[in-house]
């Protein structure tokens, strides 16, 4: 079944930005989503069909592909963007549904 | 407004049974796929169903084929999770949310905990 790796964490100075990656064999033919949890609350959707951007998520975030390899960018770091981040496909396979397991973004 | 309210989780036996429910509002049910996600204390992201509008298309995850059963009643707006033969990893919060074009979850409620223990 297909997978995704994701680092168990990144760090970024508020103000910086943090890149946030998703590996995974031929991802860039596949729609990939990002998924923002903060602690004790419910994932938002940040990113979705590789680079769009779901209604009231600020342009800080952004989505791309290349190579093997997905990434959520995150410019300006602010405090409030502490989180785990967690990227997804959906897969023609009998386990349609994969997540990376997650990243967790801590701001210095 | 979108809103998802999952309810009916608690703590149950292993080898018990509990359905939880999703109640739907702000936006036009019937039309959505919809799905059932956990997490279980302290890790990361699991899908475990998802069906479509019309409950014609249905997909379940290998942790729970033949255990699980997803349903929905679209003339009460409320998305269902039957859960038989729990085992204790099973234990999680429930999602159910909102499946869109791309196969994304746009939209998700608070979660409901479901504990397994004897």
């Amino acid at each position: 079944s297909f997978v995704l790796t994701q680092p168990p964490s990144v760090s970024a100075a508020p103000g910086r930005t943090a890149r946030i990656p998703c590996a995974g064999n031929d991802i860039a033919t596949k729609s990939v989503h990002w998924y923002q949890q903060r602690p004790g609350q419910a994932p938002v959707l940040v990113s979705y069909y590789d680079r769009d951007r779901p209604s009231g998520i600020p342009d800080r975030f952004s989505g791309s592909i290349s190579g093997n390899t997905a990434t959520l960018t995150i410019t300006r770091v602010e405090a409030g963007d502490e989180a785990d981040y967690y990227c997804q496909v959906w897969d023609s396979s009998s386990n349609p549904v994969v997540f990376g397991g997650g990243t967790k973004l801590t701001v210095l | 407004e979108v809103q998802l309210v999952e309810s009916g989780g608690s703590l149950v036996r292993p080898g018990g049974s509990l359905r939880l429910s999703c109640a739907a509002s702000g936006f036009t049910f019937n039309h959505n796929a919809m799905a059932w996600l956990r997490q279980a204390p302290g890790k990361g992201l699991e899908w475990i169903s998802a069906i479509s509008g019309g409950s014609d298309t249905v997909y379940y995850a290998d942790s729970v084929k033949g255990r699980f059963t997803i349903s929905r009643d679209n003339s009460k707006n409320t998305l269902y999770l039957q859960m038989n033969s729990l085992r204790t990893e099973d234990t999680a919060t429930y999602y159910c949310s909102t499946l869109n074009t791309w196969f994304e979850f746009d939209f998700w409620g608070r979660g409901t905990l479901v504990t397994v223990s004897s």
